[in-house]
């Protein structure tokens, strides 16, 4: 039963520390997502790659988010530093083109 | 940017009731999908369904394209199938853009 798997599933940091988020696609999927999911704001997208390549990543607070695909098995969201506004939970999804989007379990993140 | 709206916001059933949930989007969509977010936060697929009827046991889809809405419905409801359900719209970017979902109860 092939999955997106997402690590850590919780994480409480202190204002000003680097967090790190993984995410595996389903194997054979070329498209990978993160979305973030918070009361005010709902599901919004941050960013996406195709073929490891980075499409778009204009939802993204620049100047202390990153995201990156270092091979096709794993994409990375860092937050550094972080802000208690970054409390959400954060969400990888993976899919081919014009078919379903699979989403993983979510990081839920908070920030004191 | 397209607008998805969804209706009701909230909705509060008996189980065995049947539901219709509404998705309205501004703008000609590629692909559209529902989800349901279990009360464990959880998103499961529902649905691909850019156009046309589909049905998955008591669940079932229809999107009209050309009028810019979808319809979801659920039948004989089950405590299970409580929680919130989010319609997602793309243009062709892949993007999905989601609607602020329909929180679902179903009281035994």
């Amino acid at each position: 039963d092939a999955r997106v798997t997402q690590t850590p599933r919780h994480k409480v940091t202190e204002m000003g520390q680097e967090v790190t988020m993984r995410c595996q696609p389903i194997l054979g999927h070329n498209t990978v997502f993160w979305y973030r999911q918070t009361m005010m704001q709902g599901l919004e997208l941050l960013a996406y790659f195709r073929n490891r390549a980075p499409l778009d990543d204009s939802g993204m607070p620049k100047d202390r988010f990153s995201a990156e695909m270092p091979d096709a098995t794993l994409a990375t969201l860092k937050i550094q530093p972080s802000e208690p506004r970054d409390s959400a939970v954060y969400f990888c999804a993976s899919g081919l083109l014009r078919q379903t989007q699979y989403f993983g379990p979510g990081t839920r993140l908070l920030v004191l | 940017g397209i607008q998805v709206e969804q209706s009701p916001p909230d909705l509060i059933l008996q189980e065995g009731a049947n539901s219709t949930l509404r998705c309205n989007f501004s703008d000609s969509v590629n692909n559209l999908q529902w989800f349901h977010q279990n009360p464990w936060g959880q998103l499961i697929n529902l649905f691909y369904i850019p156009s046309g009827t589909k049905q998955n046991g008591r669940l079932s889809a229809t999107t009209v394209a050309t009028e810019r809405y979808s319809l979801l419905y659920i039948s004989s409801s089950q405590t299970t199938d409580s929680g919130v359900y989010f319609c997602a719209v793309d243009q062709g970017a892949q993007k999905l853009v989601f609607g602020q979902g329909t929180r679902l109860t179903i009281n035994p």
